[in-house]
């Protein structure tokens, strides 16, 4: 049980390049959500997720997709990567039948 | 407007002593939550504890203890018996029953604590 697993760990990327984040759980969770940190902040929520096939914006979306096609996995990509997207990024995951989310180990993200 | 608020951005503790890190919050909802997170340097973030807001009782967990002062608005972590291990960053976290984000987390700015021997 791997619990929530996020891929890559790190990434450079250059201003105008694209990418895409994944997390993966394998606890069937229905909801999901994509929070970023920045140095002296807590998280904020970009985009989160109550189900397979439904995304929905957050507190900070602009400049973020996100897919969730299949229920275990939730993608979130940048297409046109700035320099304020540097940051660390979390994943998480919960039941429907409990508020505690878990938490993926995080990536960090560079923009140069 | 903030919703969590950690006033004390650093704090410092002897090992084996008690410390106590603030937390306030701000939501009109009756219906709430309260969470604290731990986050080392390592940058896992790190359950603890958690309480409701129609909990009678405060919320313990091992050394962890959450000191729920609703009239107050206030959640504080208590650490009894501090361990070295237990420098971290510690974030304070509320969920709301009423909400248009799937019942996300609103998080505070954390505080970092530094336990020496």
């Amino acid at each position: 049980n791997a619990g929530v697993t996020q891929t890559p760990k790190f990434r450079v990327l250059k201003t105008g390049q694209s990418m895409t984040l994944l997390c993966a759980q394998d606890m069937n969770h229905e909801y999901m959500y994509w929070y970023r940190q920045d140095p002296g902040m807590g998280l904020r929520l970009i985009h989160y997720s109550v189900g397979e096939g439904t995304t929905a914006k957050g507190e900070v979306p602009d400049g973020y997709n996100v897919s969730r096609l299949k229920k275990q996995n939730f993608l979130l990509g940048l297409e046109s990567a700035a320099p304020s997207q540097t940051s660390v990024y979390f994943c998480a995951s919960r039941p429907g039948s409990s508020y505690e989310q878990y938490f993926g180990p995080g990536t960090r993200l560079t923009v140069t | 407007a903030q919703k969590i608020t950690q006033t004390q951005p650093g704090m410092f503790v002897q090992e084996k002593e008690a410390v106590t890190l603030d937390c306030t919050y701000d939501t009109s909802d009756p219906s709430y939550g309260l969470f604290w997170y731990k986050q080392p340097s390592s940058g896992e973030m790190i359950f603890l504890i958690y309480q409701g807001s129609y909990d009678q009782q405060n919320a313990t967990e091992g050394r962890y203890s959450l000191n729920f002062q609703k009239a107050r608005k206030s959640a504080n972590l208590v650490i009894s018996a501090s361990q070295l291990g237990d420098s971290a960053m510690y974030f304070c976290a509320m969920r709301e029953g009423i909400t248009n984000s799937g019942y996300a987390l609103n998080f505070g700015k954390g505080t970092s604590l530094l336990v020496t021997p």
